[in-house]
C-alpha cells in the first residue's frame, strides 16, 4: 500500500485562489520532504526541500512567496501555491525519503487547474 | 541544466519484445535509480544500482551502469502491455543523508498487445 499519500489528487479552481497540497508519510517519519513540479510530456523539476522544524529550501527560480511550505511535522508537509493564476497549472508531486534510506516514496501527485 | 538526458523519447513496441532505455548523466553519483510513472500517477521506483556496481537484475529489468561514460542503460524483457508507462532515471548526487534526487528526460514507453 501507499506509504505516502498526497490530497487532494485533483483541483480545479479561479484565478486568485489560494491552493493548498498536504503530503503525509504514513508509516515513517520524515525530516525532509521534496516538491516536484510536473509539466505535461516533461520530466519531474525539483521545487524546494522542506525540512521539519526549519525553512524550506528553494530551487534556482522558484518563488518562496509564490509557493509556501511548511514542515510542521514529521509526518506532513504542506505546498500552498498563493493567489494561483493559469500559468501555475501543472502537476505536482512530493515525495520523502525513509531516514538512512534509499529509494524515496512518492505520493500519487496533485492536477492542479486553475481557471 | 543539470537534468539527465535520456533516449528514446518515446518507444512503441510488441509485447514480448524487450525494451531498452539509456540514461546519461552529468555529475558524479552515489547511486542511479530508475521509476516508474504511469499516466496522471506519482512514481514507483523499479531498481536502485550503486556507483560501485555495473549490472543489476530484478525480475525482468536489468540495469547497466557506467560512470566512466555517466550512462545507465534500463532492459525490460518479454515486456507486456502493463509495462506501457514513462521510466525515468534519477540520480543521487549529492552528500550522504541529502536524498535529493535529478530525474532524467524520461522515455515513454508503449507495449502494443
Amino acid at each position: 500500500g501507499a506509504v505516502v499519500s498526497q490530497h487532494p489528487s485533483w483541483v480545479i479552481c479561479k484565478s486568485g485562489t489560494s491552493v493548498k497540497i498536504e503530503c503525509r508519510s504514513l508509516d515513517f517519519q520524515a525530516t525532509t520532504m521534496f516538491w516536484y513540479r510536473q509539466f505535461p510530456k516533461q520530466s519531474l523539476m525539483l521545487m524546494a526541500t522542506s525540512n521539519e522544524g526549519s525553512k524550506a529550501t528553494y530551487e534556482q527560480g522558484v518563488e518562496k512567496d509564490k509557493f509556501l511550505i511548511n514542515h510542521a511535522s514529521l509526518t506532513l508537509s504542506t505546498l500552498t501555491v498563493t493567489s494561483a493564476h493559469p500559468e501555475d497549472s501543472s502537476f505536482y508531486i512530493c515525495s520523502a525519503p525513509r531516514q538512512g534510506t534509499q529509494p524515496q516514496h512518492f505520493g500519487d501527485g496533485t492536477r492542479l487547474s486553475i481557471l | 541544466s543539470q537534468q539527465g538526458e535520456e533516449d528514446p523519447q518515446a518507444l512503441s513496441i510488441q509485447e514480448g519484445e524487450n525494451a531498452t532505455m539509456n540514461c546519461s548523466y552529468k555529475t558524479s553519483i552515489n547511486n542511479l535509480q530508475w521509476y516508474r510513472q504511469n499516466s496522471g500517477r506519482g512514481l514507483v521506483h523499479l531498481i536502485l544500482i550503486r556507483s560501485n556496481e555495473r549490472e543489476k537484475h530484478s525480475g525482468r529489468l536489468r540495469v547497466t551502469l557506467d560512470t566512466s561514460k555517466k550512462s545507465s542503460s534500463l532492459l525490460i524483457t518479454a515486456s507486456r502491455a502493463a509495462d506501457t508507462a514513462s521510466y525515468f532515471c534519477a540520480t543521487d548526487a549529492n552528500g550522504a543523508g541529502s536524498y535529493q534526487l535529478t530525474f532524467g528526460t524520461g522515455t515513454k514507453l508503449s507495449v502494443i498487445p
